[in-house]
């Protein structure tokens, strides 16, 4: 079955500190992959997207994710984290090649911030 | 901001209501899509449709029913909910076929607080 999975549920970093969020999925096929990210009592909003290409992708906010595909992976990262980048964090991922619209999420990971 | 309007923002209902959610966009989308997401987890897949067919149901109850009336507009017309259907409630698109290279990126609404009293 295709599956997504967030191995880290929750992150506590310092201000300055180097964020990494790993995303795994289960599918050998073509696949979209997607990280959103949602502020505390805010909708969800687009950080990077991969669909082809550069498996470096750079997103806002100074994101950038990188796809590796013999690993199933596609992980967040961020150099230096701000307090304002306290949020949740879903990786999803459109498993496609048959026209699907399923995107399935993973279970997403919450991220505080320490000023 | 979102291009993906939802109305309303919050709906507090009885178990015996009728009510709809609304959504609507203009980015051209032909694919349209329900989730609903409880609190501290991730969005869950309900509906999605598809050149204004129904072209996903995720064994959803049948108290919640989609109809799409054109491709700018879907409702989520909900009946007889129970209070554990109470979540956020989003809408979103995508340009629908399956574009290969390009890809389909999914944009959502800010979502419809729903609780069910």
């Amino acid at each position: 079955a295709q599956s997504v999975s967030q191995h880290n549920h929750h992150v506590i970093l310092s201000e300055a500190a180097s964020l990494e969020l790993g995303c795994n999925y289960s599918y050998g096929g073509t696949v979209n992959l997607f990280w959103y990210v949602q502020y505390p009592g805010q909708h969800l909003q687009l950080l990077l997207k991969y669909f082809s290409g550069d498996p470096l992708v750079k997103g806002i906010k100074g994101f950038e994710a990188e796809f590796i595909k013999s690993k199933f992976s596609f992980n967040l990262r961020k150099p230096s984290v701000q307090w304002s980048d306290t949020a949740e964090y879903f990786c999803a991922v459109n498993f496609g090649g048959s026209g699907t619209y399923k995107y399935i999420f993973g279970t997403g990971t919450r991220l505080k911030v320490l000023a | 901001d979102t291009e993906v309007t939802q109305t309303p923002k919050h709906l507090v209902m009885g178990m015996t209501n009728k009510k709809s959610l609304k959504c609507e966009q203009h980015m051209g989308h032909r694919a349209m899509y329900w989730y609903k997401q409880k609190a501290k987890k991730p969005p869950e897949l309900m509906f999605v449709y598809s050149y204004e067919k129904l072209s996903i149901n995720e064994s959803v109850p049948s108290r919640f029913s989609p109809e799409c009336p054109n491709s700018s507009l879907l409702n989520l017309h909900l009946h007889a909910l129970q209070p554990e259907d109470s979540a956020l409630y989003l809408c979103a698109s995508s340009q629908g076929a399956w574009t290969g290279s390009s890809g389909n990126t999914i944009y959502f609404g800010e979502g419809s607080w729903l609780t069910v009293v």
